[in-house]
């Protein structure tokens, strides 16, 4: 069964420091990885996607994301990190012909100053 | 442009009672999709909509749980008989390119 693992339930670090959120995943085939931003009280947003290709793929807010397959990960990184990015992260894999999301279980950030 | 919207956005009912949450997706996405959050967890599949019919319905929890989806746009989620474990935030989203699914604000159901 697909299952997606956020081992880090919560992180902090200071700000300007760097940051990489970790994302193992379970899938047989190859898979549509995602990471989401879910800050308090505000939606999900999207972050970035990988769907084929380049295995280092940028996304918004300066955050990028590298596939490997051998490590069955997708971890998540900022060179550094804003006071702004505290926050709840999600990462996701795309499952079944209908695309449903399967979501780890998120890993809260807090930024100390 | 609009992005998804739901209502309401906080939802308080008693114990047994119905609730109707409703969604409506970004113009033009052919997919939609509902998931659950209950606190401090991550999010869980309910229903996958392609049009106005439901492909996947495999992760509605009981058949308290059902959704209608009308003119390819609004859908409804509708708990019947609300029990307390049903409390979470319900999250709709859609797509248009397929996997890349926007999210609404969510609706955040109470059951007291």
């Amino acid at each position: 069964a697909q299952s997606v693992t956020q081992p880090d339930i919560h992180i902090t670090v200071s700000e300007g420091a760097s940051l990489e959120l970790r994302c193992n995943y379970s899938y047989g085939a190859t898979p549509y990885l995602f990471w989401y931003v879910q800050s308090p009280g505000q939606g999900l947003q999207l972050l970035l996607k990988y769907f084929s290709g380049d295995t280092l793929v940028q996304g918004i807010k300066g955050f990028e994301a590298e596939f490997k397959r051998s490590q069955s990960s997708f971890n998540l990184r900022k060179p550094s990190v804003h006071w702004s990015d505290a926050a709840e992260y999600f990462c996701a894999v795309g499952a079944g012909q209908g695309g449903k999301l399967i979501f780890g279980q998120g890993t809260e950030l807090s930024v100390k100053p | 442009g609009a992005g998804v919207s739901q209502s309401p956005s906080n939802k308080v009912t008693e114990k047994g009672k119905d609730v109707e949450l409703r969604c409506d997706p970004i113009s033009g996405h052919t997919a939609l999709y509902w998931y659950r959050q209950r606190l401090g967890q991550g999010l869980e599949f309910l229903i996958y909509f392609q049009g106005n019919s439901a492909p996947d319905k495999s992760g509605l929890p009981s058949d308290r749980f059902s959704a209608e989806r009308t003119g390819e746009s609004v859908s409804t989620l509708t708990i019947q008989r609300t029990q307390q474990e049903d409390s979470a935030v319900y999250l709709c989203a859609s797509s248009l390119v397929f996997h890349e699914q926007y999210f609404g604000p969510g609706t955040r159901l109470t059951v007291t």
